[in-house]
C-alpha cells in the first residue's frame, strides 16, 4: 500500500526564518511521482512541483526548494526567508497508478504559520 | 472562467434534501476527480473519472452519485448525507495518460444538519 508521512503537523516560525517540510513516502512501484501542494486559508490546492522517481536532482524555485532523497524515501520542501503570505496548509503526495489514469495520495499535511 | 471552478462554494443542507454540487474545468484535462477534504482525515480520493467513464469509486457510500456528462463537467449528487459527510468537497482535473499534476477547484464548503 502506498502511504505518505508528514509528521509535522504544525510549525511556526517568524518572518525571515528558513523553514523545512518533511516528506516520507512508501511505494513499491519502481516509477512514481511526487507532488507538494500549498492550501492556503481560501482553500484551494495550489500545485507547487511534481518530480519523478528517475530525477533526483534537487530543484530550486525562488525561495522554494525541494531535496529529493531516494534512499532515504524522502521529499523534503524547504522555504527560505519565509514570509507571512507562506502561511498555509502545505501537503505532499505520492502517486498511484489506476487502471486508467493516476490519483493522488496525499499525507496529512503540515500547517506552516508564519508571523511578523 | 479558468482553471477549475465548482459550484456552489457554501452548501447548509439537512439530512432528507437532495442537492448536487458542480465542477467544471477551462483547462482542456481528460480526467476529473472529486476528493473529501474533512477536518480528522487527510484528503480522501472519492471518484475518477477519465475520458467521462468513472474508473474508482473507492468505495463511497451510495449517498454520494457522481456524474460526467463531458470532459469538462463533473457533479457530485447528495442525497440522505449524515452529518459526518460535512466536509469540504474538492474537484480537481489533470491530463488522463500519466502521472501528470492535479489542478484543484476552490471547493464546496458542505454542511449538513
Amino acid at each position: 500500500a502506498q502511504k505518505v508521512t508528514q509528521a509535522q503537523t504544525e510549525i511556526s516560525v517568524v518572518e525571515k526564518e528558513d523553514v523545512t517540510l518533511d516528506c516520507v513516502y512508501e511505494t513499491r512501484d519502481t516509477t512514481y511521482y511526487l507532488f507538494w501542494y500549498k492550501q492556503p486559508p481560501s482553500g484551494e490546492l495550489v500545485f507547487l512541483i511534481r518530480r519523478n522517481s528517475f530525477d533526483e536532482q534537487n530543484e530550486i524555485s525562488g525561495r522554494y526548494s525541494w531535496n529529493f532523497q531516494k534512499s532515504t524515501s524522502s521529499f523534503n520542501f524547504t522555504i527560505t526567508a519565509s514570509q507571512v503570505v507562506d502561511s498555509a496548509v502545505y501537503f505532499c503526495a505520492l502517486s498511484e497508478a489506476l487502471n486508467s489514469g493516476y490519483a493522488l495520495n496525499f499525507g496529512k499535511g503540515t500547517s506552516l504559520l508564519v508571523t511578523p | 472562467e479558468t482553471g477549475v471552478t465548482q459550484t456552489p462554494r457554501h452548501l447548509v443542507m439537512g439530512m432528507t434534501n437532495k442537492k448536487s454540487l458542480k465542477c467544471e474545468q477551462h483547462l482542456g484535462h481528460n480526467a476529473m476527480y472529486w476528493y473529501k477534504q474533512s477536518a480528522k482525515k487527510p484528503l480522501e480520493l472519492m471518484f475518477v473519472y477519465s475520458l467521462e467513464e468513472r474508473v474508482e469509486n473507492n468505495s463511497v457510500p451510495s449517498r454520494f452519485s457522481p456524474e460526467c456528462p463531458n470532459s469538462s463537467h463533473l457533479f457530485l449528487h447528495l442525497h440522505t448525507l449524515q452529518p459526518e459527510d460535512s466536509a469540504l468537497y474538492l474537484c480537481a482535473s489533470s491530463h488522463r495518460t500519466e502521472a501528470y499534476e492535479q489542478y484543484f477547484g476552490p471547493g464546496t464548503r458542505l454542511t449538513v444538519t
